[in-house]
């Protein structure tokens, strides 16, 4: 198995624009974790979906944040309008129901937002 | 709030020695304890875990020891080699302020091998 695919692997944009950031899970998976990590906070999960239901995003931290899974295959995170401190690393993440702790990280998509 | 808390933040360590870093958690219900590896430019890679049924798990170089009733556990490297320097994450599945588990991570330990 491929893993955890994330793209784009970095992406530079100006404030105020849109960002996408995409993932595809590791295939049979249940789960899908969104976090961020930051210096100043460390690792922070953002959302997670379970068979492409929105569980729980408590962890968003503005209405600028948005994730969707329109399918088992497909996660998205937007942010928009886009802000310098949103710079980030963006981890998808995902695991099997009955494991759900065990949860296997994509590469990351290192954004930073000028 | 419910935490984890990860020490040290940083270690330096000659190749050949052993490592020890230790996390608290603060949920006594917490029954599940993952360690990560993140290399750089990588996500974090989970290594090792264990359940709070035991008390030390084993693979290899690497091991993990649970104390529950401290709420404490360890990652223990023993002969350690220059692939070993990361970042090193502890986490727990803690109870957020909103009623759901969340796994909760520590703040990580930036682990150097010193050939």
């Amino acid at each position: 198995d491929a893993g955890v695919i994330q793209s784009p692997r970095h992406e530079v944009t100006e404030m105020g624009q849109e960002v996408t950031l995409r993932c595809k899970p590791i295939s049979g998976h249940d789960y899908l974790f969104w976090y961020r990590q930051t210096m100043m906070r460390g690792l922070e999960l953002l959302i997670y979906f379970n068979n492409n239901v929105p569980i729980d995003d408590s962890g968003m931290p503005e209405d600028r944040f948005s994730a969707k899974m329109p399918n088992a295959s497909f996660s998205t995170l937007k942010i928009q309008p886009s802000e310098p401190r949103d710079s980030a690393v963006y981890f998808c993440a995902s695991s099997f129901e009955r494991f759900y702790y065990e949860q296997y990280f994509g590469p990351g998509t290192r954004l930073t937002v000028t | 709030g419910e935490n984890v808390e990860q020490h040290p933040s940083t270690l330096s360590v000659q190749e050949g020695d052993s490592a020890v870093i230790k996390c608290t958690y603060s949920d006594s219900a917490s029954n599940y304890f993952p360690w990560y590896k993140q290399e750089l430019g990588k996500g974090p890679q989970l290594i090792i875990d264990i359940r709070s049924n035991v008390g030390e798990k084993k693979d290899q170089r690497i091991a993990v020891t649970l104390n529950k009733t401290a709420k404490h556990f360890s990652l223990h490297i023993t002969e350690t080699q220059p692939e070993d320097s990361a970042v090193y994450f502890c986490a727990a599945p803690l109870i957020s302020n909103f009623g759901n588990e969340k796994l909760t991570f520590g703040t990580g330990t930036r682990l150097t091998i010193i050939p």
